[in-house]
């Protein structure tokens, strides 16, 4: 089955410290991949929409100059979180639209915990 | 009123149980229909996708749509102590955006 891999796993960072999340699709080209958030215990919320080549798409309410993103390859997404604080501590998901298939993949997530 | 409703659970069953799980919508547009399974601490696994209404069934899984009464369910047979996690569905029109619902936490016990 098709693979999305995010690195890392796992992150603990200061307060106004910047932290870099990679999404990468393992087997499959993804033009179009996808940044969830989710706090504990309840589902998961998209937080932008990204494009191969173009500028993201961001959620209401989503501030594009914290969470920055970019999907410079049809298999490579990247999430900085800026001037990161404690309340941006989460999990964070991505997921890639096989371009062939349409299905949605998820990777594994990312643990953020900023102090 | 949210878009997609789902039941948080716990749901807790004994092995060899027949579980269903269910969500309700609101948006007509929806066409595409899908459930994920989550572990702890796990990204989200494709479990079933559907298109429209009908019935899809993959191993001890099937998957309900009645886009009429805007009601999904999942059943899952046999079920088995490595079947508990948190299951949500998630739905999507015409656009790529998933819309998920609160996911339903089961737990099968031995």
């Amino acid at each position: 089955g098709a693979v999305v891999s995010q690195h890392p796993s796992w992150v603990i960072c200061k307060s106004g410290t910047s932290v870099k999340i990679e999404c990468r699709s393992l087997d499959f080209q993804a033009t179009t991949m996808f940044w969830y958030r989710q706090f504990p215990k309840q589902s998961l919320m998209l937080m932008a929409t990204s494009n191969e080549g173009s500028k993201a798409t961001y959620e209401q309410g989503v501030e594009k100059d914290k969470f920055l993103i970019n999907h410079a390859s049809l298999t490579l997404s990247t999430l900085t979180v800026t001037s990161a604080h404690p309340e941006d501590s989460s999990f964070y998901i991505c997921s890639a639209r096989d371009w062939a298939s349409y299905e949605q993949y998820f990777g594994p997530g990312t643990r953020l915990t900023v102090t | 009123q949210k878009e997609v409703e789902q039941d948080p659970g716990p749901l807790s069953v004994p092995e060899g149980a027949i579980v269903s799980l269910n969500c309700t919508y609101s948006n007509s547009a929806f066409q595409y229909f899908m459930w994920y399974r989550q572990y702890s601490r796990k990204g989200p696994e494709l479990l079933m996708y559907t298109y429209s209404s009908g019935n899809k069934e993959d191993g001890r899984f099937t998957a309900q749509v009645d886009k009429s009464s805007k009601y999904i369910s999942l059943f899952i047979r046999d079920s088995q102590p490595s079947d508990s996690a948190t299951y949500l569905c998630a739905m999507s029109g015409s656009t790529d955006k998933l819309i998920f619902g609160t996911g339903t936490r089961l737990q099968v016990f031995p």
